[in-house]
């Protein structure tokens, strides 16, 4: 299997709304990765846990909330988001470090619209 | 921040011609990456090249990488419709290879 999966396609939420967004992989990476990525830009790191701890956090707002609950799963929790907030959010994962040669696989995104 | 630039920004072209796009960036890397996105999906790796190649082949693609100018180019041979997407250059900012930041891509058409 050399798929990562993301669950939901599309999300509409409400600002004062909870929800999360769910990312599987099962190659045996144990490095995993959010990125976000407005129309037209490029993607914009996150997060990134490595062997399920967190690893790298891009001073994102604490609306949105990672958690790695093993190593296939990664969740992002979002609550009480803004409009601007609306984009494509990645998930990807890697192999563990082994130098700096690791190259990414992507899901196929969760597309979030915040009203 | 922003690594990585690419240019040109957007590039139309006919089937069978073939697409170059550039990529520079700011920092040293110990390698590059290139990646495809057809619209609104997820990333596809094509190739990586480490900073001690200067050049590298993978089917119709060739990557270029030039260190002392800070910049790599990616040449798609015989471009086909489905060659059609957004192409991103991709550094890692750490040694682990894991804190990526992309440039901001070249939109390629490819016309039948």
């Amino acid at each position: 299997d050399t798929e990562v999966t993301q669950t939901p396609k599309h999300l509409v939420m409400g600002m004062t709304n909870k929800k999360s967004l769910k990312c599987e992989q099962h190659m045996g990476h144990r490095a995993m990765y959010w990125y976000k990525q407005k129309a037209k830009k490029p993607p914009e790191l996150m997060f990134v846990y490595s062997y399920e701890k967190l690893s790298i956090n891009e001073s994102v707002p604490s609306r949105f909330s990672p958690e790695c609950p093993n190593s296939s799963l990664l969740n992002l929790h979002l609550h009480a988001l803004q409009p601007e907030d609306s984009a494509l959010y990645l998930c990807a994962s890697s192999q563990p470090p082994r130098g700096s040669y690791n190259e990414q696989f992507f899901g196929p995104g969760t597309r979030l619209t915040v009203l | 921040s922003q690594q990585g630039e690419e240019d040109p920004q957007a590039l139309s072209i006919q089937e069978g011609e073939n697409a170059t796009m550039n990529c520079s960036y700011k920092t040293s890397i110990n390698n590059l990456q290139w990646y495809r996105q057809n619209s609104g999906r997820g990333l596809v790796h094509l190739i990586l090249i480490r900073s001690n190649e200067r050049e590298k082949h993978s089917g119709r693609l060739r990557v270029t990488l030039d260190t002392s100018k800070k910049s790599s180019s990616l040449l798609i041979t015989a471009s086909r419709a489905a060659d059609t997407a957004s192409y991103f250059c991709a550094t890692a900012l750490d040694n682990y290879g894991q804190n990526f930041v992309f440039g901001p891509g070249t939109r390629l058409s490819v016309l039948p």
